[in-house]
């Protein structure tokens, strides 16, 4: 079975550091995504991607957060400058046309 | 924004009792999706729907597309322990951009041997 690969699987980090967050989608999906999970809260979602552009953001998605498809095979989240909100788990995901996601395992991402 | 109010928000049951959980919306989606999740992982999809009226089962699960595309329901038949987990329902509405999922809050099964 295809899966969505992320890493790493827990970052930790200072406030106002910048990181990076790595997904590795199916190699046939065409549409990518991240989401963002607080501790006990629901999946949101933050930004899709499609033909190397931004589709779709949310207003959590602001110019803190970039994405980028450096290449072929990965998808990235950037935070530019994390603030201790920031802590959630992240997840990747990606979709072929009219079919339901398929998500990576996340990452955690703690902001200290 | 569109919301999705799930429920039940836990359940406690017994090992082979039936459970059943359902998500409704002020607004219409055409396609329903049912994830679970366990601790620590990303949701993992159980079941896709996509046409108003349909019923699915995947083994011992059953979520059917509510008529009027505003809900959804997912029965689990005989539940076993494994089945605990958090089950989010989710909405989605295609359009040229492909669309993002809607989360419900999630309904955490517990399931007692």
């Amino acid at each position: 079975e295809p899966e969505v690969t992320q890493t790493p699987s827990h970052q930790v980090t200072q406030m106002g550091q910048e990181v990076i967050l790595r997904c590795v989608p199916i190699s046939n999906h065409l549409y990518f995504y991240w989401y963002r999970q607080i501790l006990g809260q629901k999946v949101e979602f933050l930004v899709s991607f499609y033909n190397n552009e931004i589709s779709e953001k949310s207003e959590i998605f602001d110019d803190q957060f970039s994405v980028e498809r450096p290449d072929g095979s990965n998808f990235t989240l950037k935070i530019r400058s994390t603030k201790l909100e920031d802590s959630a788990m992240y997840f990747c995901a990606s979709s072929r046309v009219n079919h339901g996601y398929t998500f990576g395992s996340g990452t955690r991402l703690t902001v200290v | 924004g569109q919301q999705l109010n799930q429920s039940p928000q836990s359940m406690f049951i017994q090992e082979g009792e039936d459970v059943s959980m359902n998500c409704t919306s002020s607004s219409i989606f055409n396609t329903w999706l049912w994830y679970k999740q366990d601790p620590g992982e990303g949701p993992v999809l159980l079941i896709a729907l996509y046409k108003a009226g349909e019923l699915t089962s995947n083994g011992r699960l059953t979520a059917q597309f509510g008529i009027t595309r505003k809900d959804s329901f997912l029965n689990i038949s005989a539940s076993i322990p494994s089945d605990v987990g958090i089950y989010f329902c989710a909405g989605l509405n295609y359009g040229g951009s492909q669309g993002n999922l809607i989360f419900g809050k999630g309904t955490k099964l517990s399931v007692k041997p």
